[in-house]
């Protein structure tokens, strides 16, 4: 089945900081998703792709998919405390396909 | 508008006992998706309904089944609870035509 790779697993920055963090897969893929999921809750949209070489900001956040249409990225500039949580890539081909997951650390 | 929501918050079951784990969709959103979330993982599709028809499965028992409603709500239900079957259920909403998908808050199941 669809497999994605998310990278790194975690990270630990501090406020201030910008992060980067990417997704790949062997297989080709019309929708990128961007979630991000705060513990005991359900995931929250952050952003969609829908276009191979799209750039799309949402205030700090700016999420590219790939020109092969197997990656995307997302960076999170001038990170603050509240942007700790999980982020998850998420592929779309009729069910939602998620990556392992970044888990984000800020500290103040 | 209202988003997601999913009842009950957390739940406690026996193994072998029976589970309904229901779903109100967001206002306008005419497909519901479940997803299952073991502790350090990312959620794993269950199955989908579009106009009260199964639309779609992943790689679950038939012990796993669902419902929607007409008023697109929905119901997961699990029979012969395991111990795995201890996760987050997620619930998610979505126009068919539209992959955005939303969730609920989750449902927390515990199987003892």
């Amino acid at each position: 089945g669809q497999q994605l790779n998310q990278s790194p697993q975690s990270m630990f920055i501090q406020e201030g900081e910008d992060v980067s963090m990417n997704c790949t897969s062997s297989s080709i893929f019309n929708t990128w998703l961007w979630y991000k999921q705060d513990p005991g809750e359900g995931p929250v949209l952050l952003i969609a792709l829908y276009k191979a070489g799209e750039l799309t900001s949402n205030g700090r956040l700016t999420a590219q998919f790939g020109i092969t249409r197997k990656d995307s990225f997302l960076n999170i500039s001038a990170s603050i405390p509240s942007d700790v949580g999980i982020y998850f890539c998420v592929s779309s081909y009729g069910k939602l396909t998620f990556g392992q997951g970044t888990i984000l650390t800020v500290h103040p | 508008e209202t988003g997601v929501t999913q009842s009950p918050t957390h739940l406690i079951k026996t193994r072998g006992q029976q589970v309904t784990l229901r779903c109100s969709s967001q206002s306008g959103h005419n497909t519901v998706s479940w997803y299952q979330q073991a502790l350090g993982q990312g959620p794993q599709f269950i199955f989908q309904y579009y106009r009260e028809e199964e639309n779609g499965r992943g790689n679950f028992p038939p012990r796993f089944s669902g419902l929607q409603f007409p008023n697109y709500s929905s119901e997961l239900n699990v029979n012969a609870l395991e111990l795995d079957d201890s996760a987050l259920y997620l619930c998610a909403s979505s126009l068919v035509e539209n992959t955005e998908a939303f969730f609920g808050q989750g449902t927390r199941l515990t199987v003892v």
